[in-house]
């Protein structure tokens, strides 16, 4: 039972437009939401995060929005560089748990020059 | 600074084996996770340390996985009776702890282990 899903499993976008990468929960009690960055034979590494109180988090070219009543969170980098080709992982926890983190099966951007 | 280191980087071993796999968590960190990533999926949580003990081993899959950290810094991953499907790579993470607070986890670059 997927908890968080990403339903694509691939992107593909030209330099300089806008990367699109979206995510879908089930659980309605998560309380923040997390990008992670994974490059082959690295860690995952932590990209931008959002509380359920907000909507809307920005860090530089990336923004990361949440749709609670749609269970729907989406990552938007602009412009798309080519050192953004990477795997990302949209992730979740419970606050005051152990702080696992739930992660979905991920999405790999390709960003072509 | 040093980041978390984990090794081997990768171990092939044989079905029925024993094998452990060792982590090095950023210094002072407190908070420790193991997680399993199998091939075309994320990250799957499997155990959570607070200092020297076990605070959350709900995501072992089963009796053959076991983890230690008896001093509160390195972890170590037991699996006993290897079986293919425990092929994966096993991630590890570490993070300062606060009051209420979420605080980032910090990830090793995994051991690839590969059961034949």
């Amino acid at each position: 039972d997927q908890q968080v899903k990403q339903n694509s499993p691939s992107l593909s976008v030209q330099e300089g437009r806008i990367s699109i990468l979206n995510c879908d929960y089930t659980n309605s009690m998560f309380d923040y939401f997390l990008w992670y960055k994974k490059y082959p034979a690295e860690g995952p590494t932590f990209l931008i995060s959002i509380s359920s109180i907000k909507d809307k988090n920005e860090d530089g070219r990336f923004t990361v929005f949440l749709n609670k009543s749609a269970k729907h969170l989406s990552l938007h980098i602009v412009p798309s560089q080519p050192g953004d080709s990477a795997v990302y992982f949209c992730a979740a926890l419970l606050w005051g748990s152990s702080y696992k983190l739930i992660f979905g099966s991920g999405t790999r951007l390709l960003v072509r020059p | 600074g040093a980041g978390v280191s984990q090794t081997p980087s990768n171990k092939v071993t044989e079905k029925g084996k024993y094998v452990e796999l060792r982590c090095d968590p950023i210094s002072g960190h407190t908070a420790l996770y193991w997680y399993r990533q199998s091939l075309g999926q994320g990250p799957e949580f499997l155990i959570y340390f607070q200092g020297t003990g076990a605070a959350d081993d709900s995501g072992l899959p089963n009796d053959r996985f076991f983890a230690v950290r008896p001093e509160g810094s390195v972890s170590t991953l037991k699996i006993q009776r290897t079986e293919r499907g425990d092929s994966a790579v096993y991630l590890c993470a570490s993070s300062s702890t606060g009051s209420g607070t979420y605080n980032e986890q910090f990830f090793g670059p995994g051991t690839r282990l590969t059961v034949l």
